[in-house]
Formats: structure tokens, C-alpha cells, sequence
């Protein structure tokens, strides 16, 4: 199975940061590499598909990066709803591993 | 609108059985391939199982394989997932989510329903 690794475990910051989570996965996975938002209580909700493509709807400050073994995602001017959850999923070969998470705190 | 909504969660004895449901709408059902995905509580996230359009490809995690069994009726715009010789362990939020078809990124997602395994 495909590890993947997320750095840092959690991480705070204020209101207009910019921020970088990153992603490592245990063997090459090309650019296949989702990040999700996950808010308490609700469920996972797709951000970058295809490490650096913007799902529709997704704000323009949440961008995506890398490919092979390390990924990024960047939230520029962050907003009060993106104090949350954050995970990385590696969709190269099943089973369809996740990152442990990073719990982004004010 | 896409729309997510699954069903059957509750409490369960270990060892016991319990069937889950999710109901689909807002798109072409019969074109995706769909996901269950679980939570345990306060944990992370652990795909579960995938079917594919026409149930032509189906896929399992280890710790489910042979006990877990994922279906669709596409009539019926619906997936399933038997559940048996449950364990403490399979305590979870079960989602179902949609496989968007290109990478195979989950872009839709339900709300979940919960499945306790206690005795």
C-alpha cells in the first residue's frame, strides 16, 4: 500500500496568512493527488484534484502542487471557514490511501 | 443538483450484520463509479470500497475484504454496502462518494451514517 505522510500534523495561524500543508507519499504517484477540506461535523469536500487542479467552486486562494513523491497546497489570505481540517489522498492505485490530516488552527 | 444521502447506519452487536444505502440524485448515476469511505471518531479517513459503472470492477480494502460487500441498482440510483462479521473496529461515519471519473477524486460526498458496533 501507498503511504502518505502530512507535514505538519497541525499548525496555526490568523486571519490573511498564507499557509503551505505538504504531502509526501512512500512511492511515486505521477500527479495522482487530491487535497480535501473537512469542517467539524461535516463531510470532506474535494479543494485540488489532480495535485494542482482547482475543483469547480473552489476559491482562487487554494492552489496545488508537486508530483512524483511530494505535493503542496497553499492557502493565500486565509478566511475564518478555513480553520479546519485538511487531507491528502493518493489515487494512483487502490487501496486509495489518506493522509493522517492536518488540523489547521487560528 | 448532485445529492449524496445514505441510510441504515445504527447500533450493531460485534459479530452481527447491518446493511447500508446510499441514494443518489442530480446526475447520471448509471456513468459513475461510487465509494464508500468511513471515519472512524475522531480519526481519519480509510477509503472502503469502490464499484465501477455496470459493476464491471470492484475493489476493497484489506481490512474489509471477504467480510464487506458493495453493490449498485442502477434502477434505482442507489449503491450498497453489506456489512457483516462486524467488529469493534468498523465503528465509523460510512460516506458515500462519488468518483468523478478523471483521477479518481472523490467529488461529491454525502453526510454519512454512523455505525456503532458495541455489545
Amino acid at each position: 500500500d501507498i503511504q502518505m505522510t502530512q507535514s505538519p500534523s497541525s499548525l496555526s495561524a490568523s486571519v490573511g496568512d498564507r499557509v503551505t500543508i505538504t504531502c509526501r507519499a512512500s512511492q511515486r504517484i505521477s500527479s495522482y493527488l487530491n487535497w480535501f477540506r473537512q469542517k467539524p461535523g461535516k463531510a470532506p469536500k474535494l479543494l485540488i484534484y489532480a495535485a494542482s487542479n482547482l475543483q469547480s467552486g473552489v476559491p482562487s486562494r487554494f492552489s496545488g502542487g508537486g508530483s512524483g513523491t511530494d505535493f503542496t497546497l497553499t492557502i493565500s489570505n486565509l478566511q475564518p471557514e478555513d480553520f479546519a481540517m485538511y487531507y491528502c489522498q493518493q489515487s494512483y492505485s487502490s487501496p486509495y490511501t489518506f493522509g493522517q490530516g492536518t488540523r489547521l488552527e487560528i | 443538483e448532485v445529492q449524496l444521502v445514505e441510510s441504515g447506519g445504527g447500533l450493531v452487536k460485534p459479530g452481527g450484520s447491518l446493511r447500508l444505502a446510499c441514494a443518489a440524485s442530480g446526475f447520471t448515476f448509471s456513468r459513475y463509479t461510487m465509494n464508500w469511505v468511513r471515519q472512524a471518531p475522531g480519526k481519519g479517513l480509510e477509503w472502503v470500497s469502490s464499484i465501477s459503472f455496470s459493476s464491471t470492477d470492484i475493489d476493497y480494502a484489506d481490512s474489509v475484504k471477504g467480510r464487506f460487500t458493495i453493490s449498485r441498482d442502477d434502477a434505482k440510483n442507489s449503491v450498497y454496502l453489506q456489512m457483516s462479521s462486524l467488529t469493534v473496529e468498523d465503528t465509523a461515519l460510512y460516506y458515500c462518494a462519488r468518483d468523478s471519473g478523471s483521477y479518481t477524486d472523490f467529488d461529491f460526498w454525502g453526510q454519512g451514517t454512523l455505525v456503532t458496533v458495541s455489545s
